[in-house]
């Protein structure tokens, strides 16, 4: 059974500072996920990473599938980036998710 | 840009009776999950489905759940009768392989 483990649970930081939020699954994985969840309750897809590094806007998102860890960078953080991110995994031949708990992130102005 | 839609958004309903709530995917999406959220806990997988059937269930999707997409389009989630438990945001989501999983805004469902 694969476990999906985010740290931290809640970050709180302010406007402009670097984030970095982390993703540690216990079983091979055919792919990770990284989702927002705003406040609302709607779930976002930000990323869909198997190998190395993406990047989109002030958004990166790094894998390294022999340390079974992923992270999630956000840098110049800005309050509307608050929200909840959430690292969710995917098998060979067997695409459903299997989600971590969340990171609950605030940036204050 | 599609999306996925859902409705209803919020749903009340007395514990026993049957629900459907019901999603509409992105039109050239081939595969259908339902997944929900319990109120602080984390997005659990309900149900994959492909092809016109069930590919994959978790322990949750018991006789009472039931997956169909009666028209083609409408992707629908049925609950024969709720219990107080099975209050939860859940979500469909969709995708066009094996790729990333686009997902509707939820439907809140709440069990009284």
């Amino acid at each position: 059974k694969n476990e999906v483990e985010q740290s931290p649970q809640n970050l709180t930081a302010q406007e402009g500072e670097f984030i970095t939020i982390n993703c540690s699954y216990s079983v091979g994985i055919s792919a990770l996920h990284w989702l927002q969840q705003h406040p609302g309750g709607g779930i976002v897809s930000l990323f869909m990473l198997s190998s190395g590094k993406k990047k989109h806007g002030r958004l990166i998102a790094t894998i390294n599938i022999q340390e079974k860890h992923s992270s999630l960078h956000i840098t110049a953080s800005h309050p509307r980036d608050s929200a909840v991110y959430i690292c969710a995994v995917s098998f060979f031949g067997n695409e459903k998710l299997t989600f971590g708990t969340g990171t609950r992130l605030t940036i204050i102005p | 840009e599609p999306e996925v839609t859902q409705t209803p958004s919020h749903q009340v309903t007395q514990m026993g009776q049957e629900v459907i709530l019901r999603c509409v995917p992105i039109s050239n999406h081939l595969y259908f999950y339902w997944y929900r959220q319990i109120l602080g806990q984390k997005v659990e997988f309900l149900v994959s489905f492909y092809n016109n059937e069930i590919s994959e269930k978790s322990e949750i999707f018991d006789d009472q759940f039931s997956v169909e997409r009666p028209d083609g389009s409408n992707f629908t989630l049925k609950i024969r009768s709720t219990k107080l438990e099975d209050s939860a945001m859940y979500f469909c989501a969709t995708a066009g392989g094996y790729y990333e999983q686009y997902f509707g805004p939820g439907t809140r469902l709440t069990v009284t």
